[in-house]
């Protein structure tokens, strides 16, 4: 079964500071990931996905995302937070097949001025 | 940018009572999508659509909810007799084909209250 998890309910950072949203994943084949982001009383938002090719993916907003086949994670990064970046955050994968995303629990993020 | 519709944004509806969400997908998908958020919870696959049938469905979608494509732009969520766990967000989502590994894009929610 393919699954996603988020190991961190919140984060908390310092505005200006880099921020790191861990999340880790266990799939069957090549994993189709990706973050969502969700403000209050809003829909969700893509920020980024990694199907193949660099490890390294860039998206919206400044964030990237680090895939590590080996240790099966895919951590958002930010270099520099901003306080309106805080919102809850998705981790998810695309089941083999295609027809249906799981999604982690979300972790919500807190950038303080 | 196109972007996927979804009406209304917030539902109040009684116990029991049927209720039908709405989404207009992006216009050249084919895979259609709805999820389900309670409050404060993960989001939550209920069911995908293809070809005018169900592809694939969880274990939340039982015979209380349908899907249907009734005309080429609409796809809607009908919920038979609305249980008080039934409130939640619900999403709509769609994409091109399934050999598309790209996102699949995800309407702005409509928040239902059953009461």
């Amino acid at each position: 079964a393919q699954s996603v998890a988020q190991p961190e309910d919140q984060v908390n950072v310092a505005e200006g500071n880099p921020l790191t949203v861990k999340c880790t994943y266990s799939v069957s084949g090549n994993p189709y990931l990706f973050w969502y982001v969700q403000y209050p009383n809003r829909g969700l938002q893509f920020l980024l996905k990694y199907i193949t090719g660099d490890n390294l993916v860039k998206g919206s907003y400044g964030f990237e995302a680090e895939f590590n086949k080996s240790q099966t994670s895919f951590h958002l990064k930010k270099p520099s937070a901003l306080v309106s970046d805080s919102a809850l955050y998705f981790c998810a994968v695309l089941n083999t097949g295609g027809f249906k995303t799981i999604f982690g629990a979300g972790t919500r993020l807190f950038v303080k001025a | 940018e196109p972007e996927v519709t979804q009406t209304p944004s917030h539902q109040v509806t009684q116990m029991g009572q049927e209720v039908i969400l709405r989404c207009v997908p992006i216009s050249n998908h084919l895979y259609f999508y709805w999820y389900r958020q309670i409050l404060g919870q993960k989001v939550e696959f209920l069911v995908s659509f293809y070809n005018n049938e169900i592809s694939e469905k969880s274990e939340i979608f039982d015979d209380q909810f349908s899907v249907e494509r009734p005309d080429g732009s609409n796809f809607t969520l009908k919920i038979r007799s609305t249980k008080l766990e039934d409130s939640a967000m619900y999403f709509c989502a769609s994409r091109v084909w399934a050999e598309d590994t790209d996102t699949q894009y995800f309407g702005p929610g409509t928040r239902l209250t059953v009461l």
